[in-house]
């Protein structure tokens, strides 16, 4: 099946520094990524949809000049939040959808950021 | 709007007991469902699913029926092993490109020795 990485897998960051995410999509095209918060013991919550040439959408209540998306290529999405906090702390998981059917969505790893 | 309901956790059996998990969903159109499982500290891993009525999905022992007549989508096992301790999402995709995956809240197992 199709394979989603992301890097780092984990970070370890100081508050008030911007910390970057990259999600890939290793052996397909993706005009479309998702990018997923999950807190402990919770579901994943949509935080936008990542469009290749095209500026993100955020979901309510995702500032989007904190999470700042850039799709830069059909196989990169990143993710930077800016000005972290403690209170970003987070597991962070992207996703893209399979080109072919759009009947499945392809996940990756997760990135575990901690803010200290 | 579409929407998915899962059994709270933690559900907690022993070892070689039989799972259900019981997954409802509320959708417009036909959409695909999923079950995906998340191991402690990584991401999602599809488990299994199915396009369209009547369907079966299976892996690793686990099964689940797309039921349009009932909207569910329940996940089973025979016999459960340590190792299926997890959580596990029900979700949908509707049939439309670029459509958001909708999850439930997720179940936790835990399986005793």
């Amino acid at each position: 099946g199709a394979v989603v990485s992301q890097h780092p897998s984990w970070v370890i960051c100081k508050s008030g520094t911007s910390v970057k995410i990259e999600c890939r999509s290793l052996d397909f095209q993706a005009t479309t990524m998702f990018w997923y918060r999950q807190f402990p013991k919770q579901s994943l919550m949509l935080m936008a949809t990542s469009n290749e040439g095209s500026k993100a959408t955020y979901e309510q209540g995702v500032e989007k000049d904190k999470f700042l998306i850039n799709h830069a290529s059909l196989t990169l999405s990143t993710l930077t939040v800016t000005s972290a906090h403690p209170e970003d702390s987070s597991f962070y998981i992207c996703s893209a959808p399979d080109s072919s059917s759009y009947n499945e969505q392809f996940f990756g790893p997760g990135t575990r950021l901690t803010v200290l | 709007g579409n929407s998915v309901t899962q059994m709270e956790g933690p559900v907690t059996l022993s070892e070689e007991a039989f799972l259900t998990i019981n997954c409802t969903y509320t959708a417009t159109g036909y959409p695909s469902l999923f079950w995906y499982v998340q191991y402690p500290g990584e991401g999602l891993q599809l488990l299994l699913k199915a396009t369209k009525a009547d369907d079966k999905g299976s892996n690793k022992g686990f099964e689940a029926t797309y039921r349009k007549e009932t909207t569910s989508f329940h996940l089973e096992k025979g016999s459960v092993q340590v190792s299926d301790s997890a959580v596990y999402f029900c979700a949908l995709i509707r049939m439309n490109r670029d459509d958001k995956i909708i999850f439930g809240k997720g179940t936790r197992l835990h399986i005793l020795p």
